[in-house]
């Protein structure tokens, strides 16, 4: 299983940069890593996907070093409206693979005026 | 759009009684997953599928069962029903065609098991 280790919380201020780490140490050749968003009483939302080096969209960009054993959420300018959980996946599932989805508990962002 | 659509959304259940949790989706997504969340937790994978007729177990299949008759539909079915599982149960779906496509989730069915 592709662990992954996110911290607990954090804090900001709106229009701060914030970045979040996720560490993957086992991460195998084949993962792709994933960032997802959470609301209270909603289901996650998929924010942005990476396998190495830089990844950039509308709302995030996600940074991935050679190794890849950890990745970095980068959400740029942050308002009220990201307070939310963030989750990093790592793996996949393919027809015939054992190997499995592990979310882990998640960094629980709270943006503060 | 509907997406991923789940029902019911809340739903209290005594112990020992059965329910079949609804999933479907519109996308025409080969892959299918099914996620329990515990209140402060994660998500947990209960069981997937990677088209009709194939389904296999997650992390955390003991007490559940599902079934794939369709590409649409992926029914969670709790046969007797316990405290412990008492949780949020999330439903998704991606499409096959690519292996770094990500997970479409739907908004949930809240269960308490009483």
């Amino acid at each position: 299983l592709a662990k992954t280790t996110q911290p607990i919380s954090m804090d900001s201020y709106e229009g701060q940069e914030v970045n979040i780490t996720c560490s993957h140490n086992n991460i195998a050749t084949n993962d792709y890593i994933t960032w997802y968003q959470q609301f209270p009483s909603q289901g996650p939302r998929f924010i942005i996907q990476g396998y190495k080096t830089k990844v950039t969209n509308e709302v995030a960009s996600l940074f991935i070093p050679a190794d890849r054993k950890s990745s970095t959420l980068s959400l740029p300018r942050v308002s009220l409206s990201d307070t939310a959980v963030y989750y990093c996946l790592v793996g996949l599932i393919s027809s015939g693979s054992a190997r499995q989805l592990t979310f882990g508990s998640g960094t629980q962002l709270t943006v503060l005026p | 759009n509907a997406g991923v659509t789940q029902t019911p959304k809340f739903r209290i259940l005594k112990i020992g009684q059965s329910m079949t949790l609804q999933c479907t989706q519109d996308m025409n997504h080969n892959y299918m997953y099914w996620y329990r969340q515990d209140p402060g937790m994660g998500l947990k994978l209960i069981y997937y599928s990677v088209g009709a007729g194939i389904t296999d177990k997650g992390e955390v299949p003991n007490g559940y069962n599902v079934s794939r008759s369709t590409t649409e539909d992926f029914p969670l079915r709790l046969e007797l029903a316990a405290p412990s599982q008492t949780s949020v149960y999330f439903c998704a779906s991606r499409t096959g065609t690519a292996s770094n496509q990500p997970q479409h989730f739907g908004d949930g069915t809240r269960l308490s098991i009483l």
